[in-house]
């Protein structure tokens, strides 16, 4: 059964250094999302990716986030200069486009981790 | 304030029993979703349902859409079943149907 996959599984950084975090999504769906949730609390939302541009994007993706689909199967998201409060899972989705709703297939998670 | 609310936090139950969490929300949805967390952190889809009520196995989703009420029924739970189970709406507002997260329930089911 197609599956989205992440890496790294965990990657561990210091703080002010770029991350790079990847996803392949499923390879036939067409919207793109990452997700975080710190340690103890909800999934949060970060934002949503279509047809090559951000479609949706919530308060937390400021501007030390990015999101890229370099090719027709990576989606990546960076984080330019990392904080301690970036330490977090992430989690990237992927949905296809064939009937609202969509449901969304989850990778397993990167963990963050910022020293 | 919590667009997602779900009851209760915590539960426990000896293997066998009837498990009900419940999910409310206050928001407009394109559907509701439960989904399961294991300690290793994945996610796991479960059911998606946008009215009535949806099977699968022992997992019985139910959603009332006038209510804004959904819950999540496990029967003859099982140690296996010990879990974080979330409630997650999809919202539409702009066209991307992301998801909106309760704060889960922790399931533990002892034999």
């Amino acid at each position: 059964e197609p599956e989205v996959t992440q890496t790294p599984s965990h990657q561990v950084t210091q703080m002010g250094q770029e991350v790079i975090l990847r996803c392949v999504p499923i390879s036939n769906h067409l919207y793109f999302y990452w997700y975080r949730q710190i340690l103890g609390q909800k999934v949060e939302f970060l934002v949503s990716f279509y047809n090559n541009e951000i479609s949706e994007k919530s308060e937390i993706f400021d501007d030390q986030f990015s999101v890229e689909r370099p090719d027709g199967s990576n989606f990546t998201l960076k984080i330019r200069s990392t904080k301690l409060e970036d330490s977090a899972m992430y989690f990237c989705a992927s949905t296809g486009f064939y009937q609202r709703p969509y449901e969304q297939y989850f990778g397993p998670g990167t963990r963050l981790t910022v020293t | 304030k919590n667009e997602v609310e779900q009851s209760p936090q915590n539960l426990t139950a000896q293997e066998g029993e009837f498990i009900t969490i419940n999910c409310s929300y206050s928001v407009g949805i394109s559907a509701l979703h439960w989904l399961q967390q294991h300690p290793g952190g994945g996610i796991v889809s479960l059911f998606m349902l946008s009215s009535g009520k949806k099977k699968h196995g022992r997992l019985i989703a139910t959603i009332n859409i006038q209510e804004k009420h959904s819950s999540l029924h496990i029967t003859a739970s099982h140690p296996r079943d010990s879990a974080v189970y979330i409630c997650a709406v999809g919202d539409s507002t702009f066209g991307t149907d992301k998801l909106i997260f309760g704060t889960g329930t922790r399931l533990q089911v002892f034999p």
